[in-house]
């Protein structure tokens, strides 16, 4: 079983919809969650971080954790064409330790 | 505040030749971590620094990878001799432990061909 699991898509939404990215990890013992967004030919970008149980939102974007079912998943609202890129889902077993990223699901939000 | 820093930011070069890649962590951040991304593979760590000392280097593909940090704010990854399946995309990434909130951030990467 791989330790960070993402749908690779693509997932297609038109603008203005809700776009829902989902994340699986296999170690239950895993204390911090994270989302990037990496568009073509850039690095990735940290958009957003969840630490505990329930919903974290930043603007348009909703982080939600389940730690029980060992889900993370990030909802982006009123999508926009800007919002195409590949969103990898990261987790951090611990302190001290190095990231493990999940392969990335590509969005693409058509106008 | 400036971000990580990566050079070049673009490399070509002929199979067997070295490769040096180089890396300013964000000032304050004490772990440094090198990454390589290929469509195939995706994003792989390949070594992990905390206060300038190698933690996990398991990701290292074999002997002509080193990487070194001689202090806080500088590393080096490099590639001696480099072949064509060393190309990819290789970013740095920065964080400062001992936070509650351990934040990792990534550089503008180095796309480097080996022809």
């Amino acid at each position: 079983q791989k330790e960070v699991e993402q749908n690779s898509g693509p997932l297609s939404v038109p603008e203005g919809a809700i776009a829902s990215l989902n994340c699986t990890y296999s170690d239950r013992v895993s204390q911090s969650f994270f989302w990037y967004r990496q568009y073509s030919g850039k690095s990735p970008e940290l958009i957003m971080s969840i630490y505990s149980n329930g919903d974290k939102e930043d603007g348009r974007f909703t982080a939600q954790l389940n730690k029980a079912s060992q889900y993370v998943s990030l909802l982006i609202r009123d999508s926009q064409p800007s919002d195409s890129a590949t969103y990898l889902c990261a987790v951090n077993r611990e302190a001290g330790t190095a990231l493990i990223f999940g392969k990335g699901t590509t969005l693409s939000v058509s106008s | 505040d400036a971000g990580v820093i990566q050079s070049p930011r673009h490399e070509v070069t002929e199979m067997g030749q070295e490769v040096t890649l180089r890396c300013k962590p964000i000032s304050g951040h004490n772990s440094l971590f090198w990454y390589r991304q290929t469509m195939m593979r995706g994003l792989e760590l390949l070594i992990y620094f905390n206060n300038n000392v190698p933690i996990d280097d398991s990701g290292m593909p074999e002997d002509r990878f080193s990487a070194k940090m001689p202090n806080a704010s500088f590393s080096t990854l490099k590639i001696q001799p480099s072949e064509p399946r060393d190309s990819a995309v290789y970013f740095c990434a920065s964080r400062r432990d001992g936070l509650a909130r351990n934040e990792q951030y990534f550089g503008p990467g180095t796309r480097l061909t080996v022809t």
